[in-house]
């Protein structure tokens, strides 16, 4: 599985987009991109998921470059629950199933 | 409502000592896995199940085993509890299909270890 590689730390201002950046230089052509967050000790939540082509849902965006070896997950508006680790996981759609997790990146929203 | 437990919540425990994380999902899943928690380390894979009968071995697996005897459980022991052990552990299920997409796992609540 490629590895990933995320910001440790951003801020983003409550009611404004926030954008947190992936970088999986090593991905190949059938691995997906896999977006979670971790509220508090909770178990993680996922997010959102794509292959190549942008992905939209209620929760969150995600875009990824034409080369793949990027993606940007995008809050339109961030709320103070929004607050979390977010990690960014990249894995293969045949056989093997596990996820490898990398550190994530901590989104603060800010009052 | 379809959903992933674990069992119990929090433990304490004393070294040396056998134990038994539970771990059970009504979604029918092929899939279980089994994560820890810790600080600077993000999750980290333990043991892993596609199906009944079969485990494998994660990237920290010493000191850990788990059996799936059925579709909905995959209790996790460990044999020997260390204080290295102690830790948050984590229980996740994913669907497997022959269409090749990407299954999305979904997570417990967690149970919090300590080991003393």
């Amino acid at each position: 599985d490629a590895k990933t590689t995320q910001p440790t730390s951003m801020d983003c201002a409550e009611g404004r987009a926030a954008n947190l950046p992936c970088n999986h230089s090593t991905i190949s052509g059938n691995e997906y991109v896999y977006w979670y967050r971790q509220i508090h000790s909770q178990g993680p939540q996922y997010i959102i998921h794509g292959l190549k082509n942008n992905e939209t849902n209620e929760m969150a965006s995600l875009i990824i470059t034409e080369d793949r070896k990027s993606s940007t997950l995008i809050l339109p508006h961030a709320t103070l629950r929004d607050t979390a680790v977010y990690y960014c996981i990249v894995r293969a759609a045949y056989g093997t199933y596990k996820y490898i997790f990398g550190t994530g990146t901590r989104l603060k929203v800010l009052a | 409502d379809a959903e992933i437990t674990q069992s119990p919540r929090h433990k304490i425990t004393e070294t040396g000592r056998q134990v038994t994380l539970a771990c059970h999902q009504t979604w029918n899943h092929n899939n279980m896995f089994w994560y820890r928690q810790d600080l600077g380390h993000g999750l980290r894979l333990i043991h892993y199940s596609y199906g009944v009968h079969d485990t494998n071995k994660g990237e920290v697996s010493d000191g850990y085993s788990v059996s799936r005897s059925n579709t909905e459980d995959l209790p996790l022991t460990l044999e020997s509890a260390a204080s290295s052990q102690t830790s948050v552990y984590f229980c996740a299920s994913s669907e497997s299909s022959a269409s090749g997409r990407g299954e999305t796992q979904y997570f417990g609540p967690g149970t919090r270890l300590l080991v003393l």
